[in-house]
């Protein structure tokens, strides 16, 4: 199993920039979740859904983000204007039936 | 709403001293506990759970108890080495699939 993949690893842009960061999910998950992480703020839940339709986008800080999962095996979150203080390591992390989550690697993106 | 609370870092300790990293929760009910681990650079990795009162969770000499009494999940570990070091958190999920966690704990071993 390859586990959680996101793509990039690492994403520098400049303000006011479209950013789209990647995720495709375990094979068989159908709970799919992104969360921020800052040095400030530590881990925060930003939206997560359920066989593909989003359930709780309440942690989505503002209209520039937005996420999409058009399919069980792709989800992407989109960050448009993007600025300075977006600046984090974005996880996707997807579970099964049992109540784990399992984390991709990471996105970290530099806003400048 | 729920929440959850751990001791502050980092905690910088020799190796194969003894490990305590506290942990408090609140909640309505009774959730589901877990430790993740994050090594530099990486995601966060599930290191052990407990998913009701009593039950203790273990891995790689790690282990927490959940305390329902003391709403605690601390965690332990009798001799820790160079390679424990990372940061550890702790996070529970009740309702609605959200696991919440901690601030996070920065472990620091030096040989």
């Amino acid at each position: 199993d390859a586990g959680v993949i996101q793509s990039p690893r690492h994403e520098v842009t400049e303000m006011g920039q479209e950013v789209t960061l990647r995720c495709k999910p375990i094979s068989g998950h159908d709970y799919l979740f992104w969360y921020r992480q800052t040095m400030m703020r530590g881990l925060e839940l930003l939206i997560y859904f359920n066989n593909n339709v989003p359930i709780d986008d309440s942690g989505m800080p503002e209209d520039r983000f937005s996420a999409k999962m058009p399919n069980a095996s792709f989800s992407t979150l989109k960050i448009q204007p993007s600025e300075p203080r977006d600046s984090a390591v974005y996880f996707c992390a997807s579970r099964g039936r049992q109540p784990q989550l399992f984390f991709g690697s990471g996105t970290q993106l530099s806003v400048l | 709403g729920n929440s959850v609370t751990q001791m502050e870092g980092p905690v910088t300790l020799s190796e194969e001293a003894f490990l305590t990293i506290n942990c408090t929760y609140t909640a309505t009910g009774y959730p589901s506990l877990f430790w993740y681990v994050q090594y530099p650079g990486e995601g966060l990795q599930l290191l052990l759970k407990a998913t009701k009162a009593d039950d203790k969770g273990s891995n790689k000499g790690f282990e927490a108890t959940y305390r329902k009494e003391t709403t605690s999940f601390h965690l332990e570990k009798g001799s820790v080495q160079v390679s424990d070091s990372a940061v550890y958190f702790c996070a529970q999920m009740e309702y609605g699939n959200k696991l919440v966690f901690g601030a996070g704990t920065i472990l620091r071993v030096k040989s």
